[in-house]
């Protein structure tokens, strides 16, 4: 059974960097349907999807974030890692990684569980 | 950019039939996913590529997709399905999600 986790600190400054890992167990991250993602819900809002990457480590971004957003990819670990920069309190939000079957356009179908990230000083 | 559009909240009277709409320019030419996120939890993808469900779900949960709108329905609705949904769409390389209903169960 696949499994992602988020793992990463819980609070950040502002104007700091964001950062947080997805470990995905229990199938490859090399696999060549999928693209992995990161997805946000800031606390009772809606989801806002972050950015994608696949494991050649092509990247698709959400236009309104790409200019912050660096998603990278470690095959050898089977893990992919988001960096937001410069954050404020409009940063605050549960994020989940998720996997993606694009290629089959199959929808989100594995997601962790979500870690909350709160951004205050 | 594109965007998505759902009403705020939908009620359906218990073992009645729940219609989630989600309302996008062309939407029909698009792939769309729905998903189910209960208080606390992780988004359950319930509907894929319009009208297809994952392993699991159940078949009281269907989909359609034409025009300007797809609709998720929510048929014998139980209190277990009282969860928010969100409906979501690939464009130009970017995933879009819709801003979420939330459905109540009478």
């Amino acid at each position: 059974q696949l499994q992602l986790q988020e793992s990463g600190p819980g609070l950040v400054k502002p104007s700091e960097t964001l950062s947080l890992i997805c470990t995905v167990s229990g199938g490859s991250i090399s696999s060549s349907s999928y693209y992995w993602g990161w997805i946000r819900q800031p606390p009772g809002k809606g989801l806002e999807w972050i950015g994608s990457i696949y494991y050649s480590g092509s990247t698709f971004y959400n236009p309104s974030l790409k200019s912050r957003v660096t998603i990278s990819v470690d095959t050898s670990k089977n893990q992919f890692s988001l960096k937001l920069s410069s954050v404020t309190a409009a940063d605050t939000a549960v994020y989940y990684c998720a996997r993606d079957n694009y290629y089959d356009n199959c929808g989100s179908d594995y997601w962790g569980q979500g870690t909350l990230v709160t951004v205050s000083s | 950019s594109y965007e998505l559009t759902q009403p705020l909240s939908v009620s359906v009277a218990l073992g009645q039939t729940a219609r989630i709409t989600c309302g996008g320019n062309n939407i029909g030419r698009k792939n769309v996913h729905w998903y189910q996120q209960k208080p606390g939890q992780a988004p359950v993808l319930v509907i894929y590529r319009d009208s297809n469900r994952p392993s699991g779900i159940p078949e009281r949960f269907s989909g359609s997709n034409s025009g300007n709108t797809a609709t998720l329905t929510i048929s014998r609705a139980q209190a277990g399905d009282e969860s928010d949904y969100y409906c979501q769409v690939w464009d130009s390389s970017t995933a879009v999600f819709g801003g979420g209903t939330k459905l109540t169960v009478l």
